[in-house]
């Protein structure tokens, strides 16, 4: 299984935009980024994914590096309630199975 | 569509006993999964069912651990003999096959083996 980096914590205030960055030096052509979160006491919880091109939803916004080495988790305007594990995953397109790292706590100040 | 359920919250059991959870995915994924998370820790995968059929399985599913799906709705996760080295948080997840790629996850079960 491709791996992934994250830095363990990040710090944000509320209402600020909020980049959170993952290295996949090793990520294969068929691999899909997926990012989940979770909340404080609850199941992980879909954000985002995508395979070469950047990819807005509701919730966030993805940037793909070109090289697809790295990718970044835009937050647009943090709140209280998006402080969670956010992780970073590599899915190859043919696989079920998800494979977590210890992903990046994210904290949001008031 | 009320997400996917999973029962009991918790559970706590003497090492030893036997334990089994229940999760009732989303009506109509086809796809069920579950995962073990201990603290700190991301979620790991265990097992997963495609209907009723198991399809792979983690080396982390050691002999005391079985899953079931009989009929392609609701799955149990059963533990035998339980160890302390079992105690964790156990997450079950679902997801349609034609999505494929975001799966929903339970709130999961406790277990505290004592």
């Amino acid at each position: 299984d491709a791996k992934t980096t994250q830095p363990n914590s990040m710090e944000s205030n509320e209402e600020e935009p909020v980049h959170l960055p993952c290295n996949h030096s090793t990520i294969s052509g068929t691999d899909y980024i997926h990012w989940y979160r979770q909340l404080p006491s609850q199941g992980p919880e879909y954000v985002i994914h995508g395979l070469t091109s950047n990819v807005n939803n509701r919730m966030a916004s993805l940037a793909i590096a070109e090289d697809r080495k790295s990718s970044t988790l835009i937050l647009h305007r943090a709140t209280l309630r998006d402080a969670a594990v956010y992780y970073c995953i590599l899915r190859d397109y043919g696989s079920e199975k998800l494979v977590f790292g210890k992903g990046t706590k994210l904290t949001v100040n008031p | 569509d009320t997400g996917v359920s999973q029962d009991p919250r918790h559970k706590i059991t003497k090492r030893g006993q036997n334990v089994t959870f229940r999760c009732d995915p989303i009506s109509e994924h086809n796809r069920l999964y579950w995962y073990r998370q201990t603290l700190g820790q991301g979620p790991e995968f265990l097992t997963y069912f495609q209907n009723e059929a198991q399809l792979e399985k983690s080396r982390l599913l050691s002999d005391r651990f079985s899953a079931e799906r009989p009929k392609g709705s609701f799955s149990t996760l059963e533990i035998q003999r339980t160890e302390q080295g079992d105690s964790a948080m156990y997450l079950c997840a679902s997801s349609l096959r034609d999505r494929g790629t975001e799966a929903f996850f339970g709130q999961g079960t406790r277990l505290t083996v004592v």
